[in-house]
């Protein structure tokens, strides 16, 4: 059973790009959840997706920033117009249920944005 | 709202030895989760050992347990007989349980080197 898969590892991009981070859940799992890692910093919750859902987007900003889980195919973390302060590592993590029921939460190896 | 801190942003320990990783929080809940998640380099955020607030016995998981001292709101994480695999950042988090207690609220984090 493959774990949480996330692509690409490493984006680069210029200032004023858009960035688009994808997030295959383990299978079998519905519930996807995006956390920000700033330099020096712990991870920070951004937003929670079922399938075709958005749960909880309280913690992604409010511009230029939007995530999307589609019936088919992977998860989508979308940043438009990227900034300098956007460079971080962007995880994605999984579970079954939803993660309020106690489920364990599985993670990806998060991709590293850079914005140059 | 949930907070966590983790005063050791560094700490080493010989092979075969044992350390202890500080943790500190502040909730205002009755009831919620801690955990503490390894990061090694290659950046996938790992599980280590998971307490549950309302249970007063010690988690323990093989090498790994930690001291939770609910009055004192610290959890500390004891790593005996360290291995050269342990080297990692690791990460203090909480969770609520109450309705949208998704949601993991994490420290900085304290980077543990192990010397051979």
């Amino acid at each position: 059973n493959a774990g949480v898969m996330q692509n690409p590892r490493h984006l680069v991009r210029r200032r004023g790009q858009e960035a688009r981070l994808r997030c295959s859940p383990m299978k079998g799992h519905s519930h996807v959840y995006w956390y920000r890692q700033l330099p020096e910093e712990g991870l920070k919750f951004m937003v929670y997706l079922q399938k075709e859902n958005i749960i909880d987007e309280s913690g992604m900003p409010k511009e230029r920033f939007s995530a999307e889980f589609p019936k088919e195919g992977p998860s989508i973390l979308r940043i438009q117009q990227v900034v300098r302060g956007d460079s971080a590592a962007y995880f994605c993590a999984s579970s079954p249920r939803s993660f309020a029921t106690n489920e364990k939460l599985f993670f990806g190896s998060g991709t590293q944005l850079s914005v140059l | 709202a949930q907070t966590v801190t983790q005063s050791q942003p560094e700490m080493s320990v010989q092979e075969a030895e044992t350390v202890t990783l500080s943790c500190t929080y502040d909730t205002s809940e009755s009831n919620y989760y801690l955990f503490w998640y390894k990061q090694p380099p290659s950046r996938q955020m790992i599980l280590v050992i998971r307490q549950e607030a309302y249970k007063q016995q010690n988690a323990t998981e093989n090498r790994f347990s930690v001291n939770f001292q609910k009055a004192a709101k610290s959890f500390s994480l004891k790593i005996s007989d360290s291995q050269l695999g342990d080297t990692a950042m690791y990460f203090c988090a909480s969770r609520y349980s109450g309705a949208g207690s998704y949601q993991l609220t994490f420290g900085k984090g304290t980077k543990l080197s192990v010397i051979p």
